[in-house]
């Protein structure tokens, strides 16, 4: 299938630490989204890097994005107990123009006072 | 004010009943969507409408029916409910189907079949 899988499936962290998840996809890609969802509640994007970029910032998240190795990683940094949440990436076909999405499985950041 | 909201948030029924749940987008978007998301977190597209038009109709049973009575609003209808409808159910809308478009999700419906 399309969907992405994003690894590790948990991490645990404490407070000021930096928690780097990463995403694997199949096919080839326009750009790849990244969204959180905090318990309970719906998915919230969080930055778009596009195919023909390397590295994007926003804030204290910092996304890479290998196209040859189909791989994305999401770096948070200086992380605060705020950022617990589970963490998706999401890709569209080439090509697609339907504005569907591809999730995965999403990473379960814990970060602990 | 919220941007994306559906109703009810949370849904308990017994098998075989029909239920709704309702969405609403106040942000002007053209596109709205329904993801079913499993209790393994996996969420999956199930239907897209732009500009009330179906566009994307995954593989679902034909017990799920949305409806799109306008650009704003997307209805989901679901008959002889079954046990392994359980889930949360989103709502999401995009200014557009161009890849670019972020999606904004609602909060979820949880549904709970006995």
């Amino acid at each position: 299938s399309q969907q992405g899988e994003e690894d590790p499936q948990a991490l645990s962290i404490q407070e000021g630490e930096n928690a780097t998840m990463n995403c694997s996809y199949k096919t080839s890609i326009n750009n790849l989204q990244w969204y959180r969802q905090n318990s309970g509640r719906g998915l919230v994007h969080l930055i778009l890097i596009r195919s023909n970029e390397r590295e994007k910032h926003s804030g204290r998240l910092r996304v890479t994005l290998d196209t040859s190795k189909k791989s994305s990683s999401l770096l948070i940094t200086a992380s605060r107990a705020a950022d617990t949440a589970s963490y998706f990436c999401a890709t569209a076909d080439r090509g697609s123009t339907l504005g569907r999405l591809y999730f995965g499985r999403g990473t379960q950041l814990t970060v602990w006072p | 004010d919220t941007a994306v909201s559906q109703t009810p948030k949370y849904l308990v029924t017994q098998m075989g009943n029909d239920k709704s749940i309702k969405c609403e987008q106040n942000l002007g978007h053209d596109t709205m969507y329904w993801y079913k998301q499993d209790s393994k977190k996996f969420l999956k597209i199930m239907f897209s409408y732009n500009n009330k038009e179906l566009i994307i109709n995954e593989t679902v049973p034909n017990r799920f029916s949305p409806k799109s009575p306008d650009k704003a609003h997307l209805n989901l209808h679901i008959n002889s409910l079954e046990l392994g409808d359980s889930a949360v159910y989103f709502c999401a809308s995009s200014l557009g189907t161009a890849q670019a478009q972020p999606q904004h999700f609602g909060d979820g419906t949880r549904l709970s079949i006995l």
